[in-house]
């Protein structure tokens, strides 16, 4: 079964600090990987997208990598601030003849950042 | 990024009644949309694959007749709940891409459905 993992569900850091939140999944055969943020009842905003032929994606204070072999993927928020504050979402579109196309998600990493 | 929207952001209705959600790519064409369900504190879950011009492609265990999709621009797919009930109350939210499978995902804004 095509699953997505993220750890940890939630995180706390104080204004300044570095830090990577993790997404693994089942099947390395895949398209590619998206990393999304979303706010309190809000939709989703996407903020980056890595291939399967690529190993990592940067965006700003934002870096994503991939290691497909392992079923890996990290997101890395550098210098984080308070309006960091959201829920991470990763996705991975799997490989297979009966993908539509459609994400799979995993359960999301809430992270709060505290002046 | 390609722009999706979504209507209403809210909306709420008596047990019973059906409502209609639209999705609309505002700036591309989409043949394939997708719907998705969150619950409070849980990630997304995907309903159904919506194709321009024919039928949706409904994931295991979601019931058809309940949650009619309609797909008839390349620009507009609706998601209809009918009979509505308290615990169709959730948060339904649409994605649509503009190319193929290595594209990037664009979502709409999510929509707020609570049944009273």
């Amino acid at each position: 079964k095509q699953e997505v993992t993220q750890i940890p569900a939630a995180l706390s850091v104080p204004e300044g600090e570095n830090l990577v939140l993790n997404c693994s999944f089942t099947d390395s055969a895949i398209y590619n990987l998206q990393w999304f943020r979303q706010d309190p009842g809000k939709g989703l905003t996407s903020l980056l997208l890595i291939q399967s032929s690529q190993r990592e994606q940067t965006s700003g204070r934002l870096n994503a990598s991939l290691d497909k072999s392992s079923g890996r993927s990290t997101l890395y928020i550098a210098a984080s601030q308070p309006g960091d504050s959201a829920t991470y979402l990763c996705a991975v579109r799997f490989l297979g003849s009966s993908n539509t196309g459609k994400l799979i998600f995993g359960q999301g990493t809430t992270l709060q950042v505290k002046p | 990024g390609a722009v999706v929207s979504q209507h209403p952001s809210w909306v709420i209705c008596k047990s019973g009644t059906s409502v209609k959600i639209e999705c609309r790519s505002l700036d591309f064409q989409a043949t394939t949309m997708f719907w998705y369900r969150q619950f409070p504190k849980q990630s997304l879950m995907l309903m159904a694959t919506s194709n321009e011009g024919s039928k949706a492609t409904y994931e295991q265990g979601v019931e058809k007749d309940k949650f009619l999709i309609n797909h008839a621009s390349l620009t507009l797919s609706t998601l209809t709940v009918t009979s509505a009930h308290p615990e169709d109350s959730s948060f339904y939210i649409c994605s649509a891409g503009w190319g193929g499978m290595n594209t990037e995902a664009f979502f709409g804004q999510g929509t707020r459905l609570t049944v009273v």
